[in-house]
């Protein structure tokens, strides 16, 4: 079955510090991966995505993230971690051979970003 | 451009009452989403457009959710009667092949709570 994991419930980073979302996925063929945020009461905001060509992925907020295709990863990170940054983070597969291409999500990660 | 629309933000009903949601996705995008999250988990897919047409309904519980999208355009998700484990959030989002390679973009949400 497709799927989607992040293995930490919660991230807490240092301001200034790097930052590293972790995420692995089970799909069939080649998959195409998303990272979306979201902030309290709000929708899910588009991150980045990996469709692809290069592993290395860079989107909005300085945000960027690395496709690993043998292990199965594709992990969100920062260089340099923003207070604004703490938010509920969301990894996601698309399937798209068959049901129209829905979304897979993960079950989220809250990362916090102390002063 | 305007983002996804929803209404309403925020509905407390008792079980067994119904309930409307309402999304306008963004222009042009042919291709509509409603997606319930539960608190803690990741939002899952309740059903898909294509157009008027439904892609996949796969996870929607017939026997009490029902949506509709008559032009192509906005789209209603009903649930009658409610239960307390449809309390979630219910996101709408909409995607075009021809804008960001088919990235879906999400609403607000509604927050329904079952009393």
């Amino acid at each position: 079955a497709q799927s989607v994991a992040q293995p930490e419930d919660q991230v807490n980073v240092a301001e200034g510090n790097p930052l590293t979302v972790k995420c692995t996925y089970s799909v069939s063929g080649n998959p195409y991966l998303f990272w979306y945020v979201q902030y309290p009461n709000r929708g899910l905001q588009f991150l980045l995505k990996y469709i692809t060509g290069d592993n290395l992925v860079k989107g909005s907020y300085g945000f960027e993230a690395e496709f690993n295709k043998s292990q199965t990863s594709f992990h969100l990170k920062k260089p340099s971690a923003l207070v604004s940054d703490s938010a509920l983070y969301f990894c996601a597969v698309r399937l798209i051979y068959n049901q129209g291409g829905k979304l897979i999500f993960g079950q989220g990660t809250e990362l916090s970003v102390k002063p | 451009e305007a983002g996804v629309a929803q209404s309403p933000r925020y509905k407390i009903i008792e079980k067994r009452q119904s309930v409307a949601f309402w999304c306008n996705p963004i222009s042009g995008h042919a291709t509509l989403y409603w997606y319930q999250q539960i608190l803690g988990q990741g939002p899952k897919l309740l059903i898909q457009f294509q157009n008027n047409g439904v892609v996949d309904d796969s996870q929607l519980p017939k026997d009490r959710f029902s949506a509709e999208r008559l032009k192509g355009v906005d789209s209603t998700l009903k649930i009658q009667p409610a239960k307390l484990e449809d309390s979630a959030v219910y996101l709408c989002a909409s995607s075009s092949p021809r804008v960001g390679g088919g990235t879906q973009y999400f609403g607000p949400g509604t927050r329904l709570l079952v009393l």
